[in-house]
């Protein structure tokens, strides 16, 4: 079955760092889109960035550059979210997903991962 | 930005009945229009691209259409499982979601 399996929850204080994970399963990793997607609470869907696991080529939307890093490792058919020190306003849900290759939208969701930042 | 407003928040329904969902794009997206399925605890799921293509595996009642910048998602005979939350997505560029629309049981 071709899913994308991301972490589990996290509970974190301000000014922590924080890696998630996203693994692919079930279709070939390195030709495909990898992305995260985040909603904050009462909020909507955005896109924070994606990652060509072949090269490793990353882009980020304009309002995540420096705020977050993703990565990718092929060997193990995996994507990262890392925050370097998180904010209260860093709390919500963050989705893997793979992007379809002719538009950003999502072709495969991961079932998303609760981050929780609070003092 | 490109604003997408969905209407209505929630929507209710009987099972058997139509559903029919509308998303509104703030300017012209052409279209760049993709629509999801979310249930709680699950992934969402792709339903709809281009406007009206559906992708893999999604049954025949469920359809998108448009005109202008005014797109619908209909659901004819509502299933049980069909309950859930709607998201309307324009991918030009980074792209946007709305809102969403919650089908709920009538």
């Amino acid at each position: 079955e071709v899913q994308l399996v991301q972490s589990g929850g996290e509970v974190k204080r301000p000014g922590e760092s924080l890696t998630i994970s996203c693994k692919a399963v079930g279709f070939s990793f390195t030709n495909y889109w990898i992305g995260w997607l985040r909603q904050m609470p009462g909020e909507g869907l955005e896109w924070m960035g994606i990652i060509y696991p072949d090269d490793s080529d990353t882009r980020y939307r304009p309002s995540f550059e420096g705020r977050v890093t993703i990565s990718a490792d092929k060997s193990s058919n995996t994507a990262y979210l890392h925050w370097t020190s998180l904010k209260a306003s860093d709390t919500g849900m963050y989705f893997c997903a793979r992007r379809h290759h002719s538009g950003a939208f999502v072709v495969i969701w991961g079932q998303g991962t609760l981050v929780t930042v609070s003092s | 930005e490109i604003v997408m407003t969905q209407s209505p928040a929630t929507l209710s329904v009987s099972p058997g009945e139509r559903a029919t969902l509308s998303c509104r794009a703030s300017q012209s997206i052409s279209t760049n229009l993709a629509w999801y399925q979310h249930k709680p605890g699950q992934a969402p799921r792709l339903l709809i691209y281009g406007v009206s293509t559906r992708a893999a595996g999604i049954p025949a009642r469920f359809s998108g259409s448009a005109s202008g910048t005014e797109f619908t998602l209909t659901i004819t005979s509502l299933q049980s499982e069909d309950f859930a939350l709607y998201y309307c997505q324009q991918y030009n560029d980074w792209g946007t979601f709305g809102q969403g629309t919650k089908v709920e049981m009538k």
